[in-house]
């Protein structure tokens, strides 16, 4: 497996609250993705970044902001949590994005009260 | 903008049955096509995918998908399924021109298979 984790696995938290959601890799890849899973909607890009300090938006960015400080780190921040935004969150790496594979974290399950 | 739609969301099959899950995305450029599998209480794993070539691509587990340029279609098979291929089954597009990877996946469908 790709070593990636994510951090924390499962997070309660209340509407309004700041969460900050961990993904951390060992494989050096360059490209770095957010998603979201949700029932009926599979997976939805949330924000991704092609490299250190570089990101850009996904389908689904709207109540969300992403950092990347290290190649290793990229950490997606809900600002201002909402119950909508309960949901899994995945992060996935690749090495050069277009035509390469996606390997997936083990998921973040996060509950918004 | 792109789109990817599978017709199945739940299928029940028994043991030994043939399975084809269907997948259509909406792009009319160049595509890479994936196929991922999630076990329950896992994450994403790849099964197969597509980028030019052979058409009919062989994946893991026994499972293959033929791309149909025509039909803009991906469909998954596996000539007799087993209990353990029980999961949720996602089929993901990508475009094939650019460099960022961004996936858009289909809603995904549930197969349970019976012992």
């Amino acid at each position: 497996d790709a070593g990636i984790t994510q951090s924390p696995r499962h997070k309660v938290t209340e509407t309004g609250t700041p969460v900050t959601l961990r993904c951390h890799q060992t494989e050096n890849h360059r490209y770095m993705y957010w998603y979201r899973q949700d029932p009926g909607h599979g997976l939805r890009l949330i924000h991704y970044s092609y490299g250190v300090k570089d990101t850009d938006k996904g389908e689904v960015s709207d109540g969300y902001s992403v950092s990347r400080s290290k190649t290793e780190d990229f950490l997606l921040t809900l600002e201002s949590a909402t119950s909508s935004q309960t949901s899994v969150y995945f992060c996935a790496i690749s090495e050069s994005g277009a035509g390469n594979e996606q390997f997936f974290g083990p998921g973040t399950r996060l509950t918004v009260l | 903008a792109q789109s990817v739609s599978q017709h199945n969301h739940h299928v029940i099959l028994s043991e030994a049955a043939s399975l084809e899950l269907g997948c259509n995305y909406s792009y009319g450029g160049t595509v890479n096509l994936f196929w991922y599998v999630q076990y329950p209480g896992q994450h994403l794993q790849l099964l197969l995918k597509y980028f030019s070539g052979d058409p009919l691509v062989k994946g893991i587990k026994g499972f293959e998908a033929e791309f149909i340029k025509s039909k803009f279609s991906f469909n998954l098979r596996k000539p007799s399924v087993q209990w353990s291929d029980t999961a949720e089954y996602f089929c993901a597009v990508t475009s094939g021109s650019g460099n960022t990877g961004k996936l858009i996946f289909g809603q995904g469908t549930t197969l349970q298979v019976k012992p």
